[in-house]
């Protein structure tokens, strides 16, 4: 069965700071990856996906993703956090067997950043 | 354009009623499923539709139903409320069925007391 693994359930960077977010998933074959980022008391806003081709993909805001098929990870990073970051971040798995659109989320990462 | 947009954005019912929810999907797109968020179980997929046919389902009771109109709007619907019903009701649309990018909206909030 399909998983997705966010090992961190919170971290705390300082502003200015690198930011690494880890996701591992557990699919047969090749997912459809993607990062969302939920701020308090609001909706998700996609921050990037990947499909095919280039596994290293950009997203919004300065966030990048690598999709390692060899360690079944799709891990977030930004190389200097902003405090305006802090919000929980789901990394989620899309399957297209069926041509569905159900995504499978992680348990999620709250992101805290320090001045 | 317009994003997903959502309505109501709030809502409290008493245990026992039901709950209709509506979401207008991106213009032009024709898939909209419906997740659920809590603190506890996260974020977890309750159905889609596409073209008025739902196509998959999530593993929820059959409490809670949807629905989507031919201008590809959608509704969802909780009928005898319970207290772990409460919830952020998330809706997503994309432009087409499977293997692309999946946008959502706010959400309504619902409270059962």
């Amino acid at each position: 069965a399909q998983s997705v693994t966010q090992p961190d359930i919170h971290i705390t960077v300082s502003e200015g700071a690198s930011l690494e977010l880890r996701c591992n998933y557990s699919y047969g074959a090749t997912p459809y990856l993607f990062w969302y980022v939920q701020s308090p008391g609001q909706g998700l806003q996609l921050l990037l996906k990947y499909f095919s081709g280039d596994t290293l993909v950009q997203g919004i805001k300065g966030f990048e993703a690598e999709f390692k098929r060899s360690q079944s990870s799709f891990n977030l990073r930004k190389p200097s956090v902003h405090w305006s970051d802090a919000a929980e971040y789901f990394c989620a798995v899309g399957l297209d067997q069926t041509g569905a659109n159900n995504l499978f989320f992680g348990t999620g990462t709250r992101l805290t950043v320090i001045p | 354009k317009a994003g997903v947009t959502q309505t109501p954005r709030y809502l409290i019912k008493t245990r026992g009623q039901q709950v209709t929810l509506s979401c207008s999907p991106i213009s032009g797109h024709r898939s909209v499923s419906w997740y659920q968020q809590t603190p506890g179980q996260g974020l977890q997929f309750l159905f889609e539709y596409f073209s008025e046919t739902q196509r998959n389902k999530g593993n929820f009771p059959g409490r809670f139903s949807g629905r989507q109109f031919s201008n590809s709007r959608s509704e969802m619907n909780v009928s005898t409320l319970e207290l772990g019903d409460s919830a952020l009701y998330l809706c997503a649309s994309s432009s087409r069925a499977g293997g692309n990018t999946i946008y959502f909206g706010e959400g309504s909030w619902l409270t059962v007391v």
